[in-house]
């Protein structure tokens, strides 16, 4: 079965600091990947998605994820981060037959 | 485009009450999902529809829960008789395609006392 781990619950980043969240997937074939933010109070937004092609995904933000194969990552990255980007992020693993799992989640603190 | 809507916003209820959440999805979307998201179990996959038809329910925790679309317009996902550990926020998104990437509703936060 299909699982994505992000191993860090939490992750506090200067503002202007550089950012990567990391996310691991568990499937057998290409998965479809995606990262989503959620603000408090509100649903999630998609941020970015990869199906296929070019490895380097660009999203919304000034957010970007890279797949790599060889390691089963899809980590996010931001070069610099502002303090409204602090939120919960969610890397997600669709398998093609309609459904989307999602991982746990990881919280971003942004100190001043 | 309004997004998905979902109402209420907010629900508290006594415990063994009936739960009526509600959702209109996004115009064109053939896929609806609900989802529900508590601290210890993270997001959670409840059901999903493809237009209008029950694909996957296996993620319903019990008889208690069942949940409708009886038009591309509208879904509920009913609770009855709830229970104090349902208390959770409860999402709806919708999808023209189902590897597209969901547009999620903002949610309910269903609280049982």
């Amino acid at each position: 079965a299909q699982s994505v781990t992000q191993p860090d619950i939490h992750i506090t980043v200067s503002e202007g600091a550089s950012l990567e969240l990391r996310c691991n997937y568990s499937y057998g074939a290409t998965p479809y990947l995606f990262w989503y933010v959620q603000s408090p109070g509100q649903g999630l937004q998609l941020l970015l998605k990869y199906f296929s092609g070019d490895t380097l995904v660009q999203g919304i933000k000034g957010f970007e994820a890279e797949f790599k194969r060889s390691q089963s990552s899809f980590n996010l990255r931001k070069p610099s981060v502002h303090w409204s980007d602090a939120a919960e992020y969610f890397c997600a693993v669709g398998e093609g037959d309609d459904k989307i799992i999602f991982g746990k989640g990881t919280r971003l603190h942004i100190l001043p | 485009d309004a997004g998905v809507i979902q109402s209420p916003r907010h629900e508290v209820t006594e415990m063994g009450q009936e739960v009526t959440l509600r959702c209109k999805p996004i115009s064109g979307h053939d896929y609806l999902f609900w989802y529900r998201q508590t601290m210890m179990r993270g997001l959670e996959l409840l059901i999903y529809f493809n237009n209008n038809v029950p694909i996957d329910d296996s993620g319903m925790p019990e008889d208690r829960f069942s949940a409708k679309m009886p038009n591309a317009s509208f879904s509920t996902l009913k609770i009855q008789p709830s229970e104090p550990r349902d208390s959770a926020v409860y999402f709806c998104a919708s999808s023209q395609d189902s590897n597209y990437g969901y547009t999620f509703g903002s949610g309910t936060r269903l609280t049982v006392v």
